[in-house]
């Protein structure tokens, strides 16, 4: 069976500083991995989607993730953030046998002044 | 494209009374999904369908739930009878079919149960 660890619940940060959302995940087989946001009141969106190839992939709003094998994660970054980004994070994962994937808990990101 | 369509958008319903919720998948996607979010349970999948056929339920908690999907362009999830632990935020999603693919969420059905 697979899973996805998001260590943390919230990360709070200051707007235009820096963020790294966690996520790890567990799997014997090769694994698909997808960032989603969440906004209030709405449903989730994609936002960045490692399938194969370069290791760094980069999504929309200047979010940008990395798939690493041997550490077993795909921690999402973003350079400097904006109020508007204050939502909840879910990282996911597919296997390639089923069309379902499977999310974590979700990391809520709190941006402020 | 309209995207996933969900309806109603918010219900309040009584204990015991039966709940249908709607889905619209986007026209030409072959998987639709049903997932259910709670602040104590996180996000979690009820059920999925392949080309209108349940292939999952795995994840529908008990028989008071059922879901449907009678053609490709329509989908509804029911609660006979509900209950208070119910309340929830339900979610529908889509995506073109392909094994590794996006998906498409809709806006969610918020469900109070009183």
């Amino acid at each position: 069976a697979q899973s996805v660890t998001q260590l943390d619940s919230q990360v709070p940060v200051f707007e235009e500083a820096p963020v790294e959302l966690r996520c790890n995940y567990s799997s014997s087989v090769s694994v698909y991995l997808f960032w989603y946001v969440q906004y209030p009141n709405q449903g989730l969106q994609l936002l960045l989607k490692y399938l194969s190839g370069s290791t760094l992939v980069k999504g929309i709003n200047g979010f940008e993730a990395e798939f690493n094998k041997s550490q077993t994660s795909f921690h999402l970054r973003k350079p400097s953030v904006h109020i508007s980004d204050t939502a909840e994070y879910f990282c996911a994962l597919n296997t390639g046998t089923a069309s379902k994937l499977t999310f974590g808990t979700g990391t809520r990101l709190q941006v402020t002044l | 494209d309209a995207g996933v369509i969900q309806s109603p958008r918010h219900e309040v319903t009584e204990m015991g009374q039966e709940v249908t919720l709607r889905c619209k998948p986007i026209s030409g996607h072959n998987s639709l999904f049903w997932y259910r979010q709670t602040m104590m349970r996180g996000l979690e999948l009820l059920i999925y369908f392949n080309n209108n056929v349940p292939i999952d339920d795995s994840g529908m908690p008990e028989d008071r739930f059922s879901a449907k999907m009678p053609n490709a362009s329509f989908s509804t999830l029911k609660i006979q009878p509900s209950e208070p632990r119910d309340s929830a935020v339900y979610f529908c999603a889509s995506s073109p079919g392909a094994q590794v693919d996006e998906q498409f969420f809709g806006p969610g059905t918020r469900l109070t149960v009183l």
